[in-house]
């Protein structure tokens, strides 16, 4: 069975400073997918990017950017250039299956 | 221009009583999936389809069943709520199984009270 862990409950970040969410998964699988989710307090979730673990590269969306490190199954989010809007709940997971337990972070003005 | 829509956004029923909440979207998506979520916890896979290919998670309750009747419209049926069963429920859509190279899609969810 698959597993996705995120050990940072809580996190806060000064707006338009940078700051990296981790996530670290278990699977048997050699092609999968892996994704970030953004939950603000409305609750609609949002898709903020994701990675195909045969591409070694690392996916990049605008001020999202990840840390796929494929043989560690670490999968972390970065944020660049924080803002408020930013705020919300993340969740990483694999496939659409297993979801993590969720990092809440707060960007502080 | 809402791609998926959950009916109702509020559901209140009484304990043993049972309810129905609906899923619809407009994306002609194959795959689509059922979450609940409790409150400060992760969304929690209950079911999915892809195509009319019913996929159960091995620990959901009996009490959860789901039908799908077309590729537009999925829906959740509780047999008998408990207290326990009270959560947001979330529905989301995909082309692919396991999400794929393509977006997915959450709708807004539908928050189930029971009294």
């Amino acid at each position: 069975a698959q597993t996705v862990t995120q050990s940072q409950p809580e996190m806060s970040v000064q707006e338009a400073e940078t700051v990296t969410l981790s996530c670290t998964y278990d699977t048997s699988e050699n092609n999968y997918y892996l994704f970030w989710y953004k939950q603000p307090p409305s609750r609609q979730m949002i898709l903020v990017i994701r990675q195909e673990a045969y591409k070694q590269q690392n996916a990049t969306e605008n001020r999202f950017s990840v840390n796929f490190q494929k043989a560690a199954k670490s999968f972390s989010l970065k944020i660049s250039d924080s803002q408020l809007g930013d705020t919300a709940m993340y969740f990483c997971a694999h496939n659409m299956l297993t979801f993590g337990g969720g990092t809440r972070l707060m960007v502080k003005p | 221009d809402a791609m998926v829509i959950q009916n109702p956004r509020y559901q209140v029923t009484q304990f043993g009583k049972p309810v129905t909440l609906s899923c619809s979207q407009t994306l002609n998506h194959n795959v689509m999936y059922w979450y609940q979520q409790k409150s400060s916890q992760a969304p929690k896979l209950l079911f999915h389809y892809y195509d009319k290919d019913f996929n159960n998670e091995a620990d959901t309750p009996d009490n959860f069943q789901s039908r799908r009747p077309n590729t537009s419209f999925c829906f959740l049926d509780i047999r008998s709520p408990g207290l326990g069963d009270a959560a947001m429920y979330l529905c989301a859509t995909s082309r692919r199984l396991a999400g794929g190279a393509d977006t997915q899609y959450f709708g807004p969810g539908t928050r189930l009270t029971v009294l």
